[in-house]
């Protein structure tokens, strides 16, 4: 699976946008992006994923680049519930996550 | 859905000693994985199941790692002659996937084993 690069830490304030960038310049055609975060204590937890076009749910937006070889995860409005680290990771189809390769993360501060 | 269980959450056990820990993975879930995490670093791989029958293990899995998954329902992770070395937060995480659908996987808080 190709390696994926993200800032070791990002920093927010409360109810403001935060853009999570990720660089997956080796890319394949077939590679999906997933996004997981991990707060403090407990398990990562699914956040969004995508192939080609930008994605939405509940939690956040997934912006992916026209080239493919970096995308942006969007939290619209920042809560102290969204400090965590945020994983961008790279899977060669969609079914195919029986083996995620975690890189470190950005570890994400949201300041009150 | 009470979402994916594991115990104990904490364990302490000195060194050469076995441990085993369980996992309940979501109900209809018929994949689950297990992996491994070290204090700054994300989750590393070891081992999966589909059902009952382990499909994949990681290099990562000595031989004195062994899970299984009777009856394709709860997991239990076993290490034998525990080492330093595997001080480490050990997660589960279950699926459902048919075909080449997508499902995320959903994991439990994890077990922290503490080797002394």
């Amino acid at each position: 699976d190709a390696k994926t690069t993200q800032p070791n830490s990002m920093e927010s304030n409360e109810e403001e946008p935060v853009h999570l960038p990720c660089n997956h310049s080796t890319i394949s055609g077939t590679d999906y992006i997933h996004w997981y975060r991990q707060l403090p204590s407990q398990g990562p937890e699914y956040v969004i994923h995508g192939l080609t076009s930008n994605v939405n749910n509940r939690m956040a937006s997934l912006a992916i680049a026209e080239d493919r070889k970096s995308s942006t995860l969007i939290l619209h409005r920042a809560t102290l519930r969204d400090a965590a680290v945020y994983y961008c990771i790279l899977t060669s189809n969609a079914g195919n996550n029986r083996k995620l390769i975690w890189g470190l993360g950005t570890s994400l501060a949201v300041n009150p | 859905d009470t979402g994916v269980s594991q115990n104990p959450r904490h364990k302490i056990t000195k060194r050469g000693q076995n441990v085993t820990f369980r996992c309940d993975p979501i109900s209809e879930h018929n994949r689950l994985y297990w992996y491994r995490q070290t204090l700054g670093q994300g989750p590393e791989f070891l081992t999966y199941f589909q059902n009952e029958a382990q499909l994949e293990k990681s290099r990562l899995l000595s031989d004195r790692f062994s899970a299984e998954r009777p009856k394709g329902s709860f997991s239990t992770l076993e290490i034998q002659r525990t080492e330093q070395g595997d001080s480490a937060m050990y997660l589960c995480a279950s699926s459902f996937v048919v075909g080449q659908g997508y499902s995320p996987l959903h994991f439990g808080n994890g077990t922290r084993l503490t080797v002394t």
